[in-house]
């Protein structure tokens, strides 16, 4: 592994299901986030981590929840998924050298049916 | 509330120079960055800026005015692979990152 990797690419869910999202990181980074995108606006900031085993709400917390047991991995879970939650999904890391730049995982491309 | 103001689109024309402005509102400034992130895939880092002045990184260079709110991505020579949207982000009081709704670049031959 080389960088973030996320997991699925791409997923179709129909409404009322769970689905977790993965996100792996390799870089050693403590700090991690989850953030959606959708059309016309900015990065959204769901969850983040400052370090493994703390976990807090960013801008649009409700129907996700997150958990950091290490310092590589950092799932994002929707308990029962919602058409709203149809977005790209980017998980990032920061904490290297330059220590607030952010490095972004290729996305996951989520549609709820 | 916090806010980040960038262009929607942009045209420009290959080997043409084209200046992205991004103005902010933040509750305090620790950092602009600038980001490019190309159709379908995820944004990557371009630039950092915490003081004042013009950061230069080959073809691309980066302003900052922090008494004024204000940034702009300057992208000189333009290439066809530089069609991509541009994300200015500040970092806050609190170390996150406010994004903007980025601006879509289209270059032209």
């Amino acid at each position: 592994i080389a960088g973030i990797t996320q997991a699925p690419t791409s997923q179709i869910l129909a409404a009322g299901r769970r689905m977790t999202l993965r996100c792996t990181q390799d870089m050693r980074h403590n700090a991690m986030y989850w953030y959606r995108q959708d059309l016309g606006l900015g990065l959204r900031l769901i969850h983040y981590s400052n370090t493994a085993g703390t976990t807090g709400k960013g801008e649009v917390p409700d129907g996700y929840s997150v958990s950091r047991a290490n310092t590589d991995d950092f799932p994002l879970t929707l308990a029962s998924a919602v058409p709203s939650q149809t977005s790209v999904y980017f998980c990032a890391s920061s904490g290297g050298p330059d220590t607030d730049t952010q490095y972004f995982g290729p996305g996951t491309r989520l549609t709820v049916l | 509330g916090q806010n980040i103001d960038q262009p929607t689109e942009m045209t420009a024309t290959e080997g043409a120079i084209v200046q992205i402005n991004c103005t902010y509102q933040t509750s305090g400034f620790n950092g602009l960055f600038w980001y490019q992130q190309h159709a379908g895939e995820a944004p990557t880092f371009l630039s950092y800026n915490v003081l004042d002045g013009l950061e230069e990184k080959g073809r691309f260079s980066s302003f900052l005015s922090r008494s004024k709110g204000y940034s702009y991505l300057l992208l000189k020579e333009l290439q066809m692979k530089d069609s991509a949207s541009y994300l200015c982000a500040v970092l806050d009081s609190n170390y996150q990152l406010i994004w903007g709704a980025g601006t879509k670049l289209i270059i032209k031959p």
